[in-house]
């Protein structure tokens, strides 16, 4: 069982469109990052949320953090073709730092 | 420039030959851990260290053992490897766990096909 369940694992989307990528989990977390993993690449920071009900935002890309710190959304308004990659939440966790499961989007141009 | 740089990128080796993947990190980080990633699994955390000589299992570390003599590297070997290793793996490192400023830099990835 993942501590952090994310969906969808997969998108396929047509350029222009928005999507959202959610970060479930039962248990409650400092904080919670969102990585972008390219195709043979390591995953890079895109952000870091700590406090509850933060939102922030990067470019087109806007990332929310649930009240309760149990979650957290990526929302990417009017995706583009070079959005294409792995989405990846993580957070710390009993000294451990882990990861879900990963989004493949692929934006279609 | 600050990186993570792991060795060798590729490798393929035969079942039960040990081998030694290396990764050192320039940033004078505490943090450091190594994953592996399998289709559909996402990243697995196989042991962590969070400083010099304090190393813990992680997710999946059965098969593997670390070290960390020093601070700067973190070398990740496998006694006696199994197909059921081949997987690409990466090491990561972060100033500290959890929290704001804890941006976890990755190695470019080692690729290891076991036969």
């Amino acid at each position: 069982t993942q501590l952090l369940e994310q969906s969808p694992q997969f998108l396929s989307i047509q350029e222009g469109e928005n999507l959202t990528v959610y970060c479930n989990s039962s248990s409650v977390f400092s904080s919670l990052q969102w990585y972008r993993q390219e195709p043979g690449e390591g995953p890079v920071l895109l952000v870091t949320v700590v406090t509850g009900g933060e939102v922030k935002k990067l470019k087109r890309l806007t990332f929310q953090f649930g009240d309760a710190r149990k979650d957290s959304s990526l929302h990417i308004t009017a995706a583009q073709t070079g959005d294409t990659g792995l989405y990846l939440c993580a957070g710390a966790y009993t000294g451990k730092l882990i990861f879900g499961q990963g989004t493949t989007l692929q934006v279609k141009p | 420039e600050a990186q993570v740089t792991q060795n060798p990128r590729y490798l393929i080796t035969v079942t039960g030959k040990k081998l030694t993947v290396t990764c050192s990190q320039n940033m004078n980080h505490e943090y450091m851990s190594w994953y592996r990633q399998d289709p559909g699994l996402g990243l697995r955390q196989i042991y962590y260290s969070m400083n010099v000589e304090v190393t813990d299992k992680g997710d999946v570390p059965e098969g593997y053992k670390v070290s960390r003599k020093e601070k700067r590297n973190f070398p990740l070997i496998l006694e006696s490897p199994s197909p059921n290793q081949t997987s690409l793996y990466f090491c990561a490192s972060s100033l500290y766990l959890g929290g704001t400023n804890t941006e976890a830099f990755f190695g470019q990835g080692t690729r290891l096909t076991v036969v």
